[in-house]
Parts: C-alpha cells; structure tokens; sequence
C-alpha cells in the first residue's frame, strides 16, 4: 500500500467545516482513499471512500485532485464529538486480505 | 450482534501469563482481522482470516502469538508468557468478502501486563 502524509494534529472551531489534508503522492491506480476515525477509547470507525470522484455521505465529503495524488476529508459542520484521531489510508479494494495500513494519523481537536 | 464484539475488555495480566482475547465478528461476515495499538500509535495489523482459515499471519511478533477461528465465525488470539511490551489494545475488524470497502471494528481488548 502507498504511504500517506498528514498533519499530526488539528484544531477547529465547533460549527465551522473542519478540512483534514493527506498526501499520497505514490498512490496507485487500483488504489482507494479512505478514511477512518478513532475516538478515544473506541475502535476506529469508517468515515468514507473513493477512487477519483469526489464523494459524500451523511458524515462527511471527500474531494480527491485530479492527479490523486493528495486528497482532503470535510467535515461540513464540526461538534466537540467529531474529536478524533482521522487516519487516510490507501488501499486496493476487493481482496478479501487486504486489510489496513494505518499511520499516525491527524488529531483533530474541536473547540468549544 | 449489531457489531464486532470483543472480550474481555480490559484484562491485567501477570507477566509471563497466557491470556485469550475473544472477538465475534459480525455476523455472516467472511474475513476478520486482528491488529495491536500500543499507546498513541495507529493500529498494526497481526493476522488476516477467511472464513476458518488463516491466510496472512505476517504481523504476529513473536511465536508466543497464536490466533485461531475454528469454524469461520468467533476468533480468540492468544499470547502465550506474556511480557509488558505486549501492552496494547487489540482490535479485531470483520468485513464481508464481496464487499470490502468498509472494514469494521471492535472496541478493542486492553490488556495491561504488570
């Protein structure tokens, strides 16, 4: 899997759209963005997915450039639960054992 | 279950304990996954299983690491002599073969070694 890039740590004013970058330069044709969220004590949680479209669901939307090679998750309107660890991992979809590859990942703090 | 469910939540084990760390994935789901998070790092995978099968053990650290899934449903990790760097939280993940874009997650099973 190709290698992501994030800032360790972010912080957002609670109601205003958080915007989380990642770099993955290296990426691969076959290979998807996605992203997950662990709060503290929790396991990590699915946010979303794509290839080369932007995509968007009830949590939160994906904009993927043009070249793939660095996306950028929104978070349209922060709350204090939307604190986390935001992990981006690039994986190639559809084989069974294929898991995860996790960085370090970008805390992201939401404040009152 | 609505979800992975993994037990026991937190366990305090003796150094050179053996100690078995259950998960049951969700229900149907074909493919389960084991990682360990230490302390303020990103989880790492251990051990890759389809169905009762355990096809990818890449990440176990040691040969005091053991997983099983004997009928392709609940699994149990076991580390046998147990050390204090194998303090972390274990975290399985179950996924549906046909559709692996999401990879779901339990809660995770703290284990502390004093």
């Amino acid at each position: 899997d190709a290698k992501t890039t994030q800032p360790p740590s972010m912080d957002c004013a609670e109601g205003r759209a958080a915007n989380l970058p990642c770099n993955h330069s290296t990426i691969s044709g076959n290979e998807y963005v996605y992203w997950y969220r662990q709060i503290h004590s929790q396991g990590p949680q699915y946010i979303i997915h794509g290839l080369k479209n932007n995509e968007t669901n009830e949590m939160a939307s994906l904009i993927i450039t043009e070249d793939r090679k660095s996306s950028t998750l929104i978070l349209p309107h922060a709350t204090l639960r939307d604190t986390a660890v935001y992990y981006c991992i690039v994986r190639v979809s559809g084989g069974g054992a294929d898991g995860l590859t996790f960085g370090k990942g970008t805390h992201l703090i939401i404040q009152p | 279950g609505a979800g992975v469910s993994q037990s026991p939540r937190y366990k305090v084990a003796k150094r050179g304990q053996d100690v078995a760390l259950r998960c049951d994935p969700i229900s149907g789901h074909v493919s389960l996954f084991w990682y360990q998070q230490a302390l303020g790092q990103g989880p790492e995978f251990l051990t890759y299983f389809q169905n009762e099968a355990q096809l990818d053990k890449s990440g176990l650290p040691s040969d005091r690491f053991f997983a099983e899934r004997p009928e392709g449903s609940v699994s149990t990790l076991k580390i046998q002599r147990t050390q204090q760097e194998d303090s972390a939280v274990y975290l399985c993940a179950s996924s549906p073969l046909r559709q692996t874009y999401t990879i779901y997650f339990g809660e995770g099973s703290w284990l502390t070694v004093v």
